[in-house]
């Protein structure tokens, strides 16, 4: 069955910093892939998507993620962390037929917190 | 992108009663979906709504505690029935666009008492 699972929880990184948030995913096929940000009473924002090619892709907000297919991740960073990143992170595969987006799974999140 | 907005934003609500939330899209989408997120969880699909046809229900998730109603190809309904304190949690309505991307609703945060 199809899963995704990002191992940490919560993170706190000073501003600045970079940031690496891990993503595995379990899936049969070439995944579809996708990272969202969920800011406080926020609905849920699309960072950035992979389907195929390049396996780096660049997202909005100056974020990226890698596809390694060989470790099942899909792992998003940014090099330097902003106080307004403070927010939640969710990975997701789409799982629906032929892999296509029509069913999103998603992981537990991980909570990131920035210090000043 | 699709904008979407979804009614109420929250509501607090009694057991036993029911809530229905609307969710509006500002464009035709064939496919539209219901999600729910319990108190610091992950995103749950409940349904899939396609206009015209019944909804397609995720397991565990049943028509009778959630019908749906997707009468034409901007509008769609996720009712809460006979609700629980356990039915408190965040519902978000998605739609599916021709890039192959989900964009979400600003959700509805329902506590029942």
């Amino acid at each position: 069955a199809q899963s995704v699972t990002q191992p940490d929880i919560h993170i706190t990184v000073s501003e600045g910093a970079s940031l690496e948030l891990r993503c595995n995913y379990s899936y049969g096929a070439t995944p579809y892939l996708f990272w969202y940000v969920q800011s406080p009473g926020q609905g849920l924002q699309l960072l950035l998507k992979y389907f195929s090619g390049d396996t780096l892709v660049q997202g909005i907000k100056g974020f990226e993620a890698e596809f390694k297919r060989s470790q099942s991740s899909f792992n998003l960073r940014k090099p330097s962390v902003h106080w307004s990143d403070a927010a939640e992170y969710f990975c997701a595969v789409g799982a629906g037929y032929g892999g296509a987006t029509n069913k999103l799974i998603f992981g537990t999140g991980t909570l990131l917190a920035v210090q000043p | 992108s699709a904008v979407i907005s979804q009614k109420p934003s929250r509501d607090i609500c009694q057991r036993g009663t029911s809530l229905t939330i609307q969710c509006q899209v500002d464009s035709q989408v064939t496919m539209m979906f219901w999600y729910r997120q319990q108190p610091g969880q992950s995103l749950t699909l409940i349904a899939t709504a396609n206009q015209g046809s019944e909804a397609t229900y995720e397991s565990g998730f049943v028509i009778d505690k959630f019908p749906i109603s997707r009468p034409n190809l901007t509008f769609s309904t996720l009712t809460v029935s006979n609700m629980s304190p356990e039915d408190s949690s965040i519902y978000l309505c998605s739609v599916h666009d021709r890039n192959n991307e989900q964009f979400f609703g600003p959700g509805t945060r329902l506590t029942v008492l």
